[in-house]
């Protein structure tokens, strides 16, 4: 079965440090990989895709995410973090056979000023 | 272009009772998805429904129905509630049903079941 772990559930970071987010998931094919954010009282916004091709995706807001197939990874990094990145963020897979995304529990970034 | 919108934002009921929470899906977009999110839980996938059918389910049961209309906005009703329900419920729209298709969510509805 299709699963995605997102080891971290809260993790601390001083403005303008780098941020990477972990994910990794299970599955048998390639995936569709997503990141997903979600503010306080928003719902979720994409912030990056993997399809195919290029394993280095660059998303908006200026997150990038690698996918590692021999590590199952897919994780999230922003080189400067700013306080308005503060939110919870969601790794998510589909397979291109399904409609249904399956998410990972989250990790909630605190920024400290 | 009007983005996704959900209604009501909060909801309170209680053990037994039923509720509809309503759904209008992006401008030119034939597909809804919803997904029920309990507190520090990522979403779960609960239906699709594509072009006002029903296109796949996730592991809820049947108390959880939906409808799509032929604006393609859509509801989500559950029947008998219990207190587990209390989640914030997320609609997603795309065009098509397909995984590549971009899903574009919704604020959400926040339901709380006494």
């Amino acid at each position: 079965a299709q699963s995605v772990t997102q080891p971290d559930i809260h993790i601390t970071v001083s403005e303008g440090a780098s941020l990477e987010l972990r994910c990794n998931y299970s599955y048998g094919a390639t995936p569709y990989l997503f990141w997903y954010v979600q503010s306080p009282g928003q719902g979720l916004q994409l912030l990056l895709k993997y399809f195919s091709g290029d394993t280095l995706v660059q998303g908006i807001k200026g997150f990038e995410a690698e996918f590692k197939r021999s590590q199952s990874s897919f994780n999230l990094r922003k080189p400067s973090v700013h306080w308005s990145d503060a939110a919870e963020y969601f790794c998510a897979v589909a397979s291109s056979g399904t409609y249904k995304y399956i998410f990972g529990t989250g990790t909630r970034l605190k920024v400290l000023a | 272009e009007t983005g996704v919108t959900q209604s009501p934002t909060h909801l309170i009921k209680t053990r037994g009772q039923q509720v509809t929470l309503r759904c209008s899906s992006q401008s030119g977009h034939n597909t809804v998805s919803w997904y029920q999110q309990a507190l520090g839980q990522g979403p779960q996938f609960i239906f699709q429904y594509y072009r006002e059918e029903e296109n796949g389910r996730g592991n809820f049961p049947p108390r959880f129905s939906g409808l799509q209309f032929p604006n393609y906005s859509s509801e989500l009703n559950v029947n008998a509630l219990e207190l587990d329900d209390s989640a914030l419920y997320l609609c997603a729209s795309s065009l098509g049903g397909a995984s590549y298709n971009e899903q574009f969510f919704g604020p959400g509805t926040r339901l709380t079941v006494l």
